[in-house]
């Protein structure tokens, strides 16, 4: 069965930065591409980016809103991937969530249930 | 990029079908058959009902149905059920990245 758990999240000052885990099982963790979704409370779906697979390069792409504040990484050797956020502001609390990327569909597939993070002094 | 287009509530008595709408530009939604549909219960995370425009995971039941044409697709709930009120979100490949809808809260009357 295909598992994500996300940690890490939890009050964090503005300007300050937070750096997400999450823990990937029951899947070949080596050949998936990844990708990180977040979404402020009460509002929708924002996609944040994603990680491609080591054999495809393992480079990465962000969305524009948060170029420039943004790493998504992964260790393959612990199936882990990681989001580091750095800047926070007020408006990037919310929840987030790791989803296995399905580059045959182009879209966020498998996703964990999200760890919040709230941003304020 | 600007998020694709959603209204923001539909709703439809059980039995009855609804349509949900979600309309991109010729870069994302028009430009590739990469368009997924999400179910969110509150509270809970997204679940997938619909990728590649029309194709439904294992375990997603036939009701939720999945079209497309130019730049607008469409998530189709027939024969509604209650636990299908929730929101729904669509998302569209848009080159190296991924847009999603606003969301549309469907409810069930």
């Amino acid at each position: 069965e295909v598992q994500l758990v996300e940690s890490g999240g939890g009050l964090v000052k503005p300007g300050g930065s937070l750096r997400l885990s999450c823990a990937a099982s029951g899947f070949t963790f080596t050949n998936a591409w990844m990708s990180w979704v977040r979404q402020a409370p009460g509002r929708g779906l924002e996609w944040i980016g994603r990680v491609l697979s080591k054999t495809h390069g393992g480079t990465t792409d962000y969305a524009a809103a948060v170029t420039g504040r943004v790493t998504i990484s992964r260790d393959d050797s612990t199936d882990t991937v990681y989001l580091q956020l750095n800047s926070l502001r007020t408006e990037d609390t919310g929840v987030y969530y790791c989803s296995i990327y399905d580059f045959t569909s182009g879209s966020p597939q498998h996703w964990g249930q999200g760890t919040l993070v709230t941003v304020s002094s | 990029q600007s998020a694709l287009t959603q209204p923001p509530s539909a709703s439809g008595s059980p039995g009855q079908s609804v349509t949900i709408s979600c309309t991109g530009t010729s870069s994302d939604v028009g430009r590739y058959n990469f368009v997924s549909w999400y179910q969110q219960h509150p509270g809970k995370a997204p679940k997938v009902l619909i990728y590649g425009v029309s194709e439904r995971p294992s375990g997603v039941p036939g009701r939720f149905s999945g079209s497309k044409a130019a730049n607008t697709a469409s998530l189709t709930v027939s024969g509604l059920q209650a636990e299908d009120e929730a929101d729904y979100y669509c998302s569209s490949y848009a080159g190296q990245k991924v847009i999603f809808g606003g969301g549309t809260k469907l409810t069930v009357l």
